[in-house]
């Protein structure tokens, strides 16, 4: 079971370049998110999916898009990359399903690098 | 008043020791309390996890204490291990369509052997 998948781990992009990161999960979970972690931030939501074909917004979305085709996988585009989306990114899964009540699966990450 | 403070934002404690971990909220909606357990360069994975109608939960060395009317819980790590030291995260989640869930900044334990 590998869980929670993300692509790329690491990139690094020059401002106004575009780029998508992909989440594939492999839990059959109904929901999924993506979050970015700065230093002393903690983890900020940025989108969520709650189903095949539905996003809704979290805290910090502007500057991204993301789009839910198949129920496994959630993409994060950033169409015109600015340094202040360097972070890392994580992406995560869960579902009221499972044994875990509202816990969440994360990926491992990916780390963005906009110079 | 959807803030999750948590404090301290780093932590060292001897081998064997007791640490500890605060964080307090404000949003009474909250119904779910997780604590992520993240070493560097994973993702953050789910450690213990408490609901508002109960006082404490335990698993093996981990404890939450959670005060409802106070607003705020915390984290018990008995008989601390190196191999505890990671960054600690609790968070608050809201079951509104999906789990959204607001983290505190982290603590950043290191345990010394």
């Amino acid at each position: 079971n590998a869980g929670v998948t993300q692509t790329p781990k690491f990139r690094v992009l020059k401002t106004g370049q575009s780029m998508t990161l992909l989440c594939a999960q492999d839990m059959n979970h109904e929901y999924m998110y993506w979050y970015r972690q700065d230093p002393g931030m903690g983890l900020r939501l940025i989108h969520y999916s709650v189903g095949e074909g539905t996003t809704a917004k979290g805290e910090v979305p502007d500057g991204y898009n993301v789009s839910r085709l198949k129920k496994q996988n959630f993409l994060l585009g950033l169409e015109s990359a600015a340094p202040s989306q360097t972070s890392v990114y994580f992406c995560a899964s869960s579902s009221p399903r499972t044994g875990h009540g509202y816990g969440y699966t994360f990926g491992s990450g990916t780390r963005l690098t906009v110079v | 008043q959807q803030q999750v403070k948590q404090s301290p934002q780093s932590l060292i404690v001897q081998k064997g020791g007791i640490s500890i971990i605060n964080c307090a909220y404000e949003n009474t909606a909250f119904d779910y309390f997780p604590w992520y357990q993240q070493f560097p360069g994973k993702g953050p994975a789910l450690l213990i996890a408490i609901r508002p109608d109960v006082s404490e939960k335990k698993e093996g060395r981990f404890t939450i204490s959670f005060n409802k009317s106070a607003k705020q819980f915390s984290l018990h790590i008995m008989d601390s291990q190196p191999g505890d030291s990671a960054t600690y995260f609790c968070a608050a989640t809201l079951n509104t369509g999906g789990f959204k869930t607001i983290f505190g900044a982290g603590t950043r334990l290191f345990v010394k052997a």
